[in-house]
């Protein structure tokens, strides 16, 4: 079976850096391309950052460029997402969800770890 | 802020037909596939629809899309309370700042 296992997520301070993980299992990790999407509290889907299978391609939204930055550990089938300068806005659910290969569209989602940027 | 457009409600009575739009651009719809997802309340999003037209294992027929130019849309037939949830169109974008992943704003659903 499919698991993605979002961690990391919790309160943080305006300025402030927070890595999450999201662990993988029930799938060769290493063959898929990832992304980390997020949703703050009561509005849409935003998606935040793209990593190929092998981590040789990487894209941000703007929103995050410079600040943020998308990693992941094959040999450990772990993906990671290193956040710095956070601000308020930042404050929302991240969830880390698999592309799949033929259909090129993120089939399996994690349940999402809370993350508040507040003084 | 999202470049692709949705009416942010949608709704109808049971076995309706329910059709939600998203209207894009060139750099975006026009030129790169389109993928509906369905949220339900509390939970993570599920993919619906992907390549503009072609349904995941396991998603009914109800659910179809379609692609003309820049807008995609979304149809819910014969329209079932369980269908009660939010939905968002997806796109990759070709900007000068390099490839980026657009969702709509996202369409709430309401079955009466």
């Amino acid at each position: 079976e499919v698991q993605l296992v979002e961690s990391g997520g919790g309160l943080v301070q305006p300025g402030g850096s927070l890595r999450l993980s999201c662990a993988a299992s029930g799938f060769t990790f290493s063959s898929y391309e990832m992304n980390w999407v997020r949703q703050a509290p009561g509005k849409g889907l935003e998606w935040v950052s793209y990593i190929s299978s092998s981590g040789s391609t990487i894209y941000y939204a703007d929103s995050v460029k410079g600040r943020f930055t998308i990693s992941r550990d094959n040999a450990k089938n772990s993906l990671y997402l290193q956040m710095n300068s956070l601000r308020a806005e930042d404050t929302a659910v991240y969830y880390c969800a698999r592309v799949d290969t033929a259909m090129a569209g993120n089939d399996y989602w994690g349940q999402g770890t809370l993350v508040t940027v507040s003084s | 802020q999202s470049v692709l457009t949705q009416p942010p409600s949608a709704s109808g009575t049971p076995g309706q037909r329910v059709t939600i739009s998203c209207s894009g651009s060139s750099s975006n719809i026009g030129s790169n596939y389109v993928y509906w997802y369905q949220q339900l309340p509390g939970t993570a999003p599920k993919l619906l629809i992907y390549r503009n037209n072609q349904r995941p294992s396991g998603v009914p027929d109800r659910f179809s899309g379609s692609k003309s130019g820049t807008s995609a849309s979304l149809a819910i037939s014969g329209l079932r309370s369980e269908d009660e949830a939010d939905y968002y169109c997806a796109a990759w974008d070709d900007s000068l700042s390099g490839p980026l992943y657009v969702f709509g704003t996202g369409t709430k659903v309401t079955v009466l």
